[in-house]
């Protein structure tokens, strides 16, 4: 069965560039989510898509920005990159925001290191 | 305040015996979902697990129940005749239907399989 598919799986920058993470969500899966996992941590929600709107917002940077495209998948921008932005990001796709169960199907995540 | 506490940082289990993880979470939202994911060192998270906050039986899946005590707000994970590949780190999360539609994770279990 397919899965969330994130590119790239690794990604190495310097401070203060620029990267883009992109995710493509299960077929027919209307919702994405993001999340950073820094060394250690657990998942902190970033930010969410339903329908290509922006959904919800968490603990998102400013110099972070994301968008969902009408093929229903997300990129996830970053610039003016920062050592402490060194982590793994997971992107996650569900149908729908309805219920409860709507599991979350994470991706392999992108582990990004700025050096 | 944090919504999901795993107080064992770190676990370990005889192989083929079982072991249980703890997660109590904090909710005002009727309507919930407790979830536990399996993070191996690759990185990706697994899904095992899921428990409704309407739920009247515990969840198992193969291996996996969910202890799920509703008034203590208490959602342990047991895994049953451990085996050397349960050995991972463990997350607990969250979903409530009207606060958002992301997930919150606990801080994660360590769990160490011995032969």
């Amino acid at each position: 069965a397919a899965g969330v598919i994130q590119s790239p799986r690794h990604l190495i920058k310097e401070k203060r560039e620029t990267a883009t993470l992109k995710c493509y969500p299960i077929p027919r899966h209307d919702t994405v989510y993001w999340y950073q996992q820094g060394p250690g941590q657990d998942p902190q929600f970033l930010i969410s898509f339903y329908e290509k709107m922006q959904s919800d917002k968490g603990s998102i940077p400013d110099r972070f920005s994301a968008q969902q495209f009408s093929d229903y998948h997300s990129e996830l921008n970053m610039s003016s990159l920062e050592l402490g932005d060194s982590a793994l990001y997971f992107c996650a796709s569900s149908l729908g925001l309805a219920d409860s169960y709507n599991e979350q199907f994470f991706g392999p995540g992108t582990r990004l290191t700025v050096l | 305040a944090q919504k999901i506490t795993q107080t064992q940082p770190g676990m370990f289990v005889q192989e083929k015996e079982a072991v249980t993880l703890d997660c109590t979470y904090d909710t005002s939202d009727p309507s919930y979902g407790l979830f536990w994911y399996k993070q191996p060192s690759s990185g990706e998270m697994i899904f095992l697990i899921y428990q409704g906050s309407y739920d009247q039986q515990n969840a198992t899946e193969g291996r996996y129940s969910l202890n799920f005590q509703k008034a203590r707000k208490s959602a342990n994970l047991v895994i049953s005749a451990s085996q050397l590949g349960d050995s991972a780190m463990y997350f607990c999360a969250m979903r409530e239907v009207n606060y958002g539609q992301n997930f919150v994770f606990g801080p994660g279990t360590r769990l160490s399989v011995l032969p």
